[in-house]
């Protein structure tokens, strides 16, 4: 059974940093993109983030671009998402997926890790 | 403001066809690249419900079928069910922004 499990939330002051992990199991995790997806309270999906199935590959939304950084480590079957300067904007639900491998659906997604950032 | 327009909300009784519109541009789903479509039950993450414009992964009934025409995408339901009562988002390409999404669209099931 394929999962994902997100973990690293919590509630930051603006400016501050965050490190979210995905953690993947149930598939051949170094074939697959991964990518990034948030939700903020009572709003629509965002995505945020991509990375590669061997990690060469990071592509950024314009909204975290300077600030965030995605990184993967094959042999622990985990993505990462290093978050820096902080701003009230980016409190939501993050969402790790596994790319489907067509047309970039996603066909797997964790449960979510709620990131709250307030002074 | 989404990249993908989708109406705010539909409604139908429980036994009648609804359709979701997505709507898109030149530098998306009318550059040719295909739709894609979640559900999003309360309080849980989106699934997938529709992959390639109409394509239905193992599990997701045959009462949900999607199209694209053009800049734009549809998704339909037939047979309505309480269950189906939800948030529905369609997701594509975009040459300029990568992954896109629309803004979601709540189905009430009356």
């Amino acid at each position: 059974e394929v999962q994902l499990l997100e973990s690293g939330g919590g509630l930051v002051q603006p400016g501050g940093s965050l490190r979210l992990s995905c953690a993947a199991s149930g598939f051949t995790f170094s074939n697959y993109v991964v990518r990034w997806v948030r939700q903020a309270p009572g709003k629509g999906l965002e995505w945020v983030s991509s990375i590669s199935d061997s990690g060469s590959a990071t592509y950024y939304s314009d909204s975290v671009k300077g600030r965030f950084t995605i990184s993967r480590d094959n042999s622990k079957n985990t993505v990462y998402l290093q978050m820096n300067s902080l701003r009230a904007e980016d409190a939501a639900v993050y969402y790790c997926a596994k790319d489907y491998g067509i047309d970039w659906a996603l066909d797997h997604w964790g449960r979510g890790t709620l990131v709250i950032v307030s002074s | 403001q989404s990249v993908l327009t989708q109406p705010p909300s539909v409604s139908g009784a429980p036994g009648q066809r609804v359709t979701i519109s997505c709507t898109g541009s030149s530098s998306n789903i009318g550059a040719g690249y295909d739709v894609n479509w979640y559900q999003q039950l309360p309080a849980t993450p989106p699934k997938l419900l529709i992959y390639d414009n109409n394509n239905r992964p193992s599990g997701v009934p045959d009462r949900f079928s999607g199209s694209k025409s053009g800049t734009s995408a549809s998704l339909a339901i037939t047979g309505l069910q309480a269950e189906d009562e939800a948030d529905y988002y369609c997701q594509s390409h975009d040459t300029l922004s990568a992954v896109v999404f629309g803004g979601g669209t709540k189905l009430t099931v009356l």
